[in-house]
């Protein structure tokens, strides 16, 4: 089966500027869901879909960052406009939703915030 | 809500020698345990699952892990380590009422020749 795609693969702007994430999840996964990876830490999740519909978005800063999954497929993660401390790795990941189901994750994108 | 400890933060260990990386995880409820694997600029990728059954469980690549519920622990052991083991480890618990994973910080395994 194809994994989970993701786009760009690398990215670097300016602070203030906005920027966005794109994902693919496996097909037939119903659950999607966006994590922060800051160098030397673990994935910190920043929101998860169920479906189309939000889950869990309680360690998303929505001042700045908003996801949206567009008929249940597809997701895009914006930050606008971007902080210093947002450079990271942007992993999504996707799972059949039920319990136990593992993640499968993508390559992620490297944002360097400048 | 579940956390997740991983004792060591690096781990170095000579090619061919045993190698045990630690996790002790924290729920109130019954969890799920994770051993994910990711390699330089990857994502993460599954090693081994424990959902139930059999506390001992074995994964790819030769790595195995032992559930224990008494010590909240889920270690991730393998006899005999190859230099294409260096890797960062992730262990992850999820509970059995939402499917939201929660990660530890990482073990960084280098495999000296």
């Amino acid at each position: 089966e194809a994994g989970v795609a993701q786009s760009p693969r690398y990215k670097i702007i300016e602070k203030r500027q906005s920027v966005a994430f794109w994902c693919n999840p496996i097909s037939g996964h119903a659950t999607l869901y966006w994590y922060q990876q800051i160098l030397g830490q673990g994935p910190k999740l920043l929101i998860q879909f169920q479906n189309n519909g939000v889950v869990d978005d309680s360690q998303l800063p929505k001042d700045r960052f908003s996801a949206e999954r567009l008929k249940g497929v597809d997701s895009t993660l914006k930050i606008q406009p971007a902080k210093l401390e947002d450079s990271a790795v942007y992993l999504c990941a996707s799972s059949l939703g039920w319990g136990g189901s593992p993640l499968h994750f993508g390559n992620g994108t490297r944002l360097t915030v400048t | 809500a579940q956390s997740v400890t991983q004792l060591d933060s690096q781990v170095p260990v000579f090619e061919e020698a045993p190698v045990e990386l630690r996790c002790n995880y924290s729920s109130s409820v019954s969890v799920y345990l994770f051993w994910y694997v990711q390699y330089p600029n990857q994502g993460l990728q599954l090693l081994l699952k424990y959902l139930s059954g059999s506390t001992l469980v074995k994964g790819i690549n030769g790595f195995e892990a032992e559930f224990n519920k008494s010590q909240t622990s889920f270690h991730l052991r393998k006899p005999s380590v190859h230099i294409s083991d260096t890797a960062e480890y992730f262990c992850a618990v999820s509970s059995n009422t939402g499917n939201q994973f929660y990660f530890g910080t990482g073990t960084s395994l280098t495999v000296i020749p």
